[in-house]
């Protein structure tokens, strides 16, 4: 089945730090790849994603690129922020379809100390 | 546009009783979903429509469950006889004609005791 295996929370760092969340899927096909955040008392929101391999995402500083060969869309930034401390979940698509019926991550908890 | 919208956004009920959510996509807006959080997790996907048609629907949706969208705008999630394993975030996403991107509510906090 589709799957999607995320690091174990919480993560905590300090500002400026640099940040990597793994994330690992399972999926049959080639999937579309998607980082969602959710800031405290928000909804998710897209952060970024991929549609197919060695594409990379970016937004806000945040990167991420679509590994096949090692099924792995990790999420990085250079220099975390405080107003980054939120719920990040990655999550994909599978194959090629026309709804957004997304399977997603247990979701990664951040917070950023200044 | 104000986005997605759900009402209520938290809700205690008693093990037993019927519930009913709302959500309001985004105007215009075609495709419809509704996902299930609980905590801890990441969402689940439960069912979604596009217009007024209820086009798929996950195992996780048990006949307790019903999901409605009879004028393809706002759509409506009924749970009956709740139990507490029920407990939970639900979640509504909207999506456009260009199918790029889901833009998600709030939610609703559902509490079984």
């Amino acid at each position: 089945g589709n799957s999607v295996t995320q690091m174990e929370g919480p993560v905590t760092l300090s500002e400026e730090a640099f940040l990597t969340i793994n994330c690992t899927y399972t999926a049959t096909g080639y999937p579309s790849l998607f980082w969602y955040v959710q800031y405290p008392g928000e909804g998710l929101q897209l952060l970024l994603k991929a549609t197919k391999a060695d594409d990379k995402g970016s937004n806000k500083g945040f990167e991420a690129t679509y590994r096949k060969e090692t099924t792995s869309f990790h999420l990085e930034k250079g220099s975390v922020q405080v107003s980054d401390s939120a719920v990040y979940f990655c999550a994909l698509i599978p194959i090629i379809q026309g709804a957004q019926k997304l399977v997603f991550g247990q979701g990664t908890r951040l917070t950023i100390n200044p | 546009d104000t986005g997605v919208s759900q009402n209520p956004r938290h809700k205690i009920t008693k093990r037993g009783q019927n519930v009913t959510f709302r959500c309001d996509p985004i105007s215009e807006h075609n495709r419809l979903y509704w996902y299930r959080q609980t905590l801890g997790q990441g969402p689940e996907f439960l069912t979604y429509f596009q217009n007024e048609a209820q086009l798929e629907k996950s195992r996780l949706l048990s006949d307790r469950f019903s999901a409605e969208r009879p004028k393809g705008s706002f759509s409506t999630l009924e749970i009956q006889r709740t139990e507490q394993g029920d407990s939970a975030m639900y979640l509504c996403a909207s999506e456009g004609r260009l199918n790029t991107e889901a833009f998600f509510g709030q939610g609703t906090r559902l509490t079984v005791v």
